[in-house]
């Protein structure tokens, strides 16, 4: 199976500042099937991104991916009060489908 | 729009059988396009997607709990179900069922609350 190496495991911002997550992957991730997902305490996670770089319906264009192969980015350009929560890296291109451990992002 | 809902026992005696349905609402689980799936996540830990369903019937399990796992689809109630069996308190966990969309690409929208299920005597 594909293994999601997600880092930092915890990241310390202030509002308004840029969050860069990262995830590796240690096989390639076919066609880019790669997604993102933001969780809230207490809540099931919701889909920010796929395919890698496709924002979901309704997400704000401060979220954006890149990335491709074994290495891919989410970046957050303006940290807004509600985006302090956990997000998760997702790879679809080979079952079984596998989730990284998560990057914390908390308040500074 | 399409809802998911999740129940079931929310404790389990060890070596028995977990069992949890996820009832489908705002929409037919016999669309085609959805993979109807199921996920957990031990406490305070990160996400494990344990398999899914196709309305067909067809399955797929995750390797790491393929010899305990059945998931099982009702058209006429709409719904799906999981049941591990011979759990310990290793499976306790919040158990979501959520709807994976597929196309060229795939995702997992919506999900259930999620249920916590505790494994313990």
């Amino acid at each position: 199976e594909i293994v999601l190496s997600q880092s930092p495991g915890t990241l310390s911002l202030s509002p308004g500042e840029r969050a860069t997550l990262s995830c590796r992957a240690s096989q390639s991730v076919s066609s880019s099937y790669l997604a993102w997902y933001q969780q809230k305490p207490g809540q099931a996670p919701r889909i920010l991104i796929f395919g890698a770089s496709s924002r979901a319906t309704g997400i704000p264009d401060r979220f954006s991916g890149s990335g491709s192969g074994t290495d891919f980015t989410l970046t957050i350009s303006r940290l807004e009060p509600e985006d302090f929560a956990v997000y998760y890296c997702q790879q679809y291109g080979n079952l079984p489908w596998t989730f990284g451990q998560g990057t914390k992002v908390e308040i500074k | 729009q399409v809802q998911l809902q999740e129940s079931g026992p929310g404790l389990v005696k060890p070596s028995q059988t977990l069992s949890l349905t996820c009832t489908v609402s705002g929409g037919s689980i016999s669309s085609g396009g959805y993979y109807w799936t199921w996920i957990r996540q031990h406490p305070g830990k990160g996400l494990e997607w344990i398999g899914y369903i196709f309305y067909s019937g067809t399955t797929y399990y995750n390797p790491s709990l393929r010899s305990r796992v059945i998931i099982s689809v009702d058209t006429s109630k709409n719904h799906f179900s999981l049941k591990l069996s011979s759990v310990t308190v290793a499976d306790t966990a919040v158990y979501y069922c959520a709807r994976a969309v597929r196309g060229v690409h795939l995702w997992f929208d919506p999900w259930g609350q999620g249920t916590l299920v505790t494994v313990s005597s």
